[in-house]
């Protein structure tokens, strides 16, 4: 059964910071890996999608990395701001687990003005 | 294109009452899955349908189900309501065609339910 863990549960860190969430997964047997954001009481909104094959996205200051092999990604947000400020979820999409998406519990993340 | 979108936004209902909640997918996507997200739990599958036909499920009772309409619309309901039903619950849609198990999902603003 294909687990999903993120460190650490949550951070705060002062505007500007460059920061790194970590996101681990427990069968490499992956389709991709999606990294979302999600603000308090809303929904999800996608950041950034990895294929099995790729190692590594990039959108304006996100950049994600997968290392299928060691079942681990990480996102990368450089130069926060307060507007980064919300919860980020990994999802995992397994090859036996059909249109299935594993989330992680999530990375709660503060950035203070 | 117009997001995912989902009704109602919040509903309060009563323990053994039955609610219904609507998902409609972007333009041309024809999947749809469902999400239950709480706190102790955090995000679960409940399942998925594609061209009207349920292709994958979860670990959900029985009490739990849903149906696709002809324009990829969906549907969820939940009978005999319980305490621990109370949760946010989001739709996805996909566009399995273009991308197979690769594309991405996308993901509605959810339907928020409290059962009292």
């Amino acid at each position: 059964k294909q687990e999903v863990t993120q460190i650490p549960a949550a951070l705060s860190v002062p505007e500007g910071e460059n920061l790194v969430l970590n996101c681990s997964f427990t069968d490499s047997a992956i389709y991709n890996l999606q990294w979302f954001r999600q603000d308090p009481g809303k929904g999800l909104t996608s950041l950034l999608l990895i294929q099995s094959s790729q190692r590594e996205q990039t959108s304006g200051r996100l950049n994600a990395s997968l290392d299928k092999s060691s079942g681990r990604s990480t996102l990368y947000i450089a130069a926060s701001q307060p507007g980064d400020s919300a919860t980020y979820l990994c999802a995992v999409r397994g090859e036996t687990s059909g249109s299935r998406l594993t989330f992680g519990e999530g990375t709660q993340l503060t950035v203070n003005p | 294109k117009a997001g995912v979108t989902q009704t109602p936004r919040y509903l309060i209902k009563t323990r053994g009452q039955q609610v219904t909640l609507s998902c409609s997918p972007i333009s041309g996507h024809r999947s749809v899955s469902w999400y239950q997200q709480t706190p102790g739990q955090g995000l679960q599958f409940l399942f998925e349908y594609f061209s009207e036909t349920q292709r994958n499920k979860g670990n959900f009772p029985g009490r739990f189900s849903g149906r696709q309409f002809s324009n990829s619309r969906s549907e969820m309901n939940v009978s005999t309501l319980e305490l621990g039903d109370s949760a946010l619950y989001l739709c996805a849609s996909s566009s399995p065609l273009a991308g197979g198990p690769f594309a991405t999902q996308y993901f509605g603003p959810g339907t928020r339910l409290l059962v009292l």
